[in-house]
């Protein structure tokens, strides 16, 4: 079956500690997303890359990183510097010209 | 920059059409997409429209594109149960970025 998986689908953070989101697509897309979800504020762009190696910050970069080592693979670390990290966190992919494909979403709280 | 804007909340009774409503500022988009998200899930496209048409209809659903006011709307023809969800409008130039509304909750009234 071909898709995007993120993991883990709940996560626990103390405050000050660093954390790792995974997202995994077997679609060969070129290009994958990070967004961030609140409630009543629609989806925000966190970081997105086209093309292995490279990635752009998004509108809400800060607090944030990435990388893009393999096509298939693009972790979000949320650092201890994002002031306000519990949120729902969707990842995403396509290829240019078509839709954007979404994960099941990894919902983050901060104790 | 964009800007996308949506109603937070709509109900609507079983059987009944519901429309969802959605206006955009960037006049570049080309194309326009409606997701729907599941409680607790991902998001889902539903369909999408071109900029150079003004309606696509894909068995019950209906979009409806107002270029010249930047309105789009999605028409959800007899309502059932399983249409309960959050409904996103979004825009894009391409694919590569694009701008989400806040989401609609569709609530069906049985």
């Amino acid at each position: 079956d071909g898709g995007i998986t993120q993991s883990p689908k709940y996560l626990f953070r103390k405050e000050g500690q660093n954390v790792t989101l995974s997202c995994e697509q077997n679609l060969n897309h070129d290009a994958m997303y990070w967004y961030r979800q609140d409630p009543g504020q629609g989806l925000r762009l966190i970081y997105y890359s086209q093309i292995v190696n490279d990635f752009q910050k998004g509108d809400i970069a800060e607090g944030y990183s990435v990388s893009r080592e393999k096509k298939e693979s693009f972790p979000l670390t949320v650092t201890s510097a994002q002031k306000n990290p519990t949120a729902f966190y969707l990842c995403a992919s396509s290829n240019p010209g078509n839709e954007q494909f979404f994960g099941p979403g990894t919902r983050l709280t901060v104790l | 920059g964009e800007d996308v804007e949506q109603s937070l909340f709509l109900s609507v009774r079983e059987g009944d059409s519901s429309v969802i409503n959605c206006t955009y500022t960037d006049s570049s988009s080309t194309y326009l997409y409606w997701y729907k998200q599941e409680p607790g899930a991902g998001l889902q496209l539903l369909t999408y429209i071109f900029s150079n048409m003004d309606m696509k209809q894909d068995q019950r659903l209906t979009v409806l594109l107002n270029k010249k006011d930047k309105h789009l709307s999605l028409r959800i023809a007899d309502t059932q149960t399983g249409d309960s969800a959050i409904y996103f409008c979004a825009e894009g130039f391409g694919n590569e970025k694009l701008t989400f509304g806040t989401g609609t909750r569709l609530t069906i009234i049985p």
